[in-house]
Formats: structure tokens, C-alpha cells, sequence
């Protein structure tokens, strides 16, 4: 049963261009997303979250936008650069906005590949 | 900047026996996580404790698994029996509120 999905497993992009990364979801009860950055052998790492009254959060390089109605959430790196290579995995919660009861619910992960 | 940490980094033991695995949470954190990941498959979520409790469980989380937070800054999971499907990276993450924050995660290998 996967709730959330990230569908490609993996995206090559060159430096300079726009990372594209995309997650669905299936369960309308998530109302916080997060977006984690992993290396291998290594914890994953917080890059960006948003929440469900938002449809776009922005932070430097990456931007996270929420479509609702569609269960979509995109994670945007733009320019993209050999140091994002990385597997990026998106996350969901059903915790309460501004509490943190609620489990993370993660995806397979895409493993970004960016080229010089 | 603050971080979680977890020890130790690698952990082998025999099936059957017990294992404790540590974890330093980041200090004014008040939410506290264990995740594990098995090779190749999803990070999926064990257990959360909040206020010297258990707040949520995965049907992962059976009898054979424990956490306390045994002093203002320590969180242990406690694996009473091991079996060889517990193999897998572990772990722990702590929050304030939605944002998580994950340490660099104990593998753990029962052979």
C-alpha cells in the first residue's frame, strides 16, 4: 500500500538546468510535506517542507509546489548542481499543522543525477 | 549547528540476542523518532514518544521492540530478541514541530 509514490527512480539533469522531482500521494488526510535530501551511508537530510493551505514554498534553489486537488507535489532545484546528486525522497504527515504528532510517510526516493 | 547523534555507527550481533541502540536527540527538541530502512526498500517509520511516552506505533513495532528516553538527553531503542530481518539502517529523528531531523542512523546486521 503506497501512500506515497515516487514514481521515478531515477533523473539525470546538467548543471545549470532545472531538477525536476515529482511525488504523488493517494491519502487526503496528509497535510505536511517534506522533501529529504540522502546520501548513501548517511542520515536524510531536511530540505523543505510545506504545508496543506500553501501551494508553493521557496527557499534559495529549491522551490516546492502543491497541487491539491491532484495529490502532486513537486520539488524544483534550480540551477541544478553537481553537489544536488543525491536520492531525494518526498514525505507526507498527517500530524497536526503546527504540532508534530504524526509519523512521516516516505516514498521510494528518485537518485538525482546532475552532470558537469 | 545542533544534530542528531546516534551510536553506534555499525552494529553486529548474533540472532536471539538483545541490542540497544543510542540515539542524542537534537536538545530542545520534544518529539523523538525511530525510522528504519532495509536494504533497498523504503525509510519506514517504527515509533514516536512525546512526553515520556509512546504517542504512535507501527504494527513494525512489536513486543520485541522498547524505547525509553532514560535521562534528559539520551533516546534508546531497545531490540530484545533480534531476528535476521532486523537487519537494516536505523534511525532516530527529533522535532520541535513538522520538520524532522534525522541522525546518520546505526546499521544494524544479525547474522
Amino acid at each position: 500500500d503506497q501512500q506515497v509514490k515516487q514514481n521515478s527512480p531515477s533523473l539525470s539533469v546538467q548543471e545549470g538546468r532545472i531538477s525536476i522531482l515529482n511525488c504523488d500521494y493517494t491519502n487526503s488526510m496528509f497535510d505536511y510535506f517534506l522533501w529529504y535530501k540522502k546520501y548513501p551511508a548517511e542520515g536524510p537530510t531536511f530540505l523543505i517542507s510545506i504545508s496543506s493551505i500553501k501551494d508553493k514554498n521557496e527557499d534559495g534553489r529549491f522551490t516546492v509546489f502543491l497541487n491539491k486537488s491532484a495529490k502532486h507535489l513537486s520539488l524544483h532545484i534550480v540551477p541544478s548542481q553537481p553537489g544536488d546528486s543525491a536520492v531525494y525522497f518526498c514525505a507526507a504527515s498527517g500530524g497536526t499543522y503546527g504540532g508534530s504528532q504524526g509519523n512521516l510517510i516516505f516514498g521510494k526516493g528518485t537518485k538525482l543525477s546532475v552532470k558537469p | 549547528e545542533p544534530e542528531v547523534t546516534q551510536t553506534p555507527s555499525h552494529q553486529v550481533t548474533q540472532m536471539g540476542q538483545e541490542v540497544i541502540l543510542r540515539c542524542v536527540p537534537i536538545s530542545n527538541h520534544l518529539y523523538f523518532y525511530w525510522y528504519r530502512q532495509i536494504l533497498g526498500q523504503k525509510v519506514e517509520f517504527l515509533v514516536s514518544f512525546y512526553n515520556n511516552e509512546i504517542s504512535e506505533k507501527s504494527e513494525i513495532f512489536d513486543d520485541q521492540f522498547s524505547v525509553e528516553r532514560p535521562d534528559g538527553s539520551n533516546f534508546t531503542l531497545k531490540i530484545r530478541s533480534t531476528k535476521l530481518e532486523d537487519s537494516a539502517m536505523y534511525f532516530c529523528a527529533s522535532s520541535v514541530y513538522n520538520e524532522q531531523f534525522f541522525g546518520p542512523g546505526t546499521r544494524l546486521t544479525v547474522l
